[in-house]
């Protein structure tokens, strides 16, 4: 199965600040990649799909790229909102999810 | 408007079976594809299991020949059976709509409130 890793595990970060999560995938996996942010206690919001495409309604500091193994999501000035987990997943073979970043208010 | 709504979980010893409904609204569960993910206690998301509109089904290694996915048409219905639990499947439960898109990518665009399945003696 492909595993995917995220890094870092958690971050601080203040509001404003650009944020920059990895995923990187065990093998090829394309243009397949999502990400998506969760609140405690509420199920994942979808922000992006197929590497770089943000979902309708999603704000346009939230940007993603990459291609083959190696993805990035990008927060582009941090609002108090955004603190959350973000979660990358694979649509190539089956599904997976990395282990989750958890960004934290500094 | 887009709704999916789980009913199922509660408290199941080791060993057990438990079913677990997801209602959907809004569309068709048929025509689309569906699956269940799951999150452990204070853990990261895990894929469980997929049905495609045409009937295909797939599954997480660590479910395998445990879990079943399938759906009823005529309720807008999706299940998962769930037997031989482990206190390792304990987990809130999650029912998601996969939504395709050009080139085969796809994405989970609707999701469920969960429902919390404990595996407990």
């Amino acid at each position: 199965d492909i595993q995917m890793t995220q890094s870092p595990s958690s971050l601080s970060a203040s509001v404003g600040d650009r944020v920059t999560i990895t995923c990187r995938a065990s093998q090829s996996i394309s243009s397949y990649l999502n990400w998506y942010q969760q609140k405690p206690g509420k199920a994942p919001k979808l922000l992006i799909y197929a590497v770089s495409s943000l979902q309708s309604g999603v704000p346009s500091r939230f940007s993603g790229s990459g291609s083959g193994t190696d993805f990035t999501l990008t927060i582009s000035g941090l609002q108090p909102e955004d603190f959350a987990t973000y979660y990358c997943q694979q649509s190539h073979t089956k599904r997976t999810f990395g282990q989750g970043t958890k960004v934290e208010i500094k | 408007e887009v709704q999916l709504v789980e009913t199922g979980g509660g408290l199941i010893q080791p060993g057990g079976s438990l079913r677990l409904s997801c209602a959907a609204s809004g569309f068709s569960v048929s025509s689309n594809y569906m699956s269940w993910v799951r999150q452990a206690p204070g853990k990261g998301l895990e894929w469980v299991s997929v049905i495609y509109s045409a009937g295909n089904t797939y599954y997480a290694d660590s479910v395998k020949g445990r879990f079943t996915i399938s759906r009823d048409n005529s309720r807008n219905t999706l299940y998962l059976q769930m037997n031989s639990l482990r206190a390792e499947d304990t987990a809130v439960y999650y029912c998601a709509r996969v939504l395709v898109v050009a080139g085969n990518s796809d994405y989970f665009d609707y999701w469920g409130q969960g429902t919390l399945v404990t595996v407990s003696s």
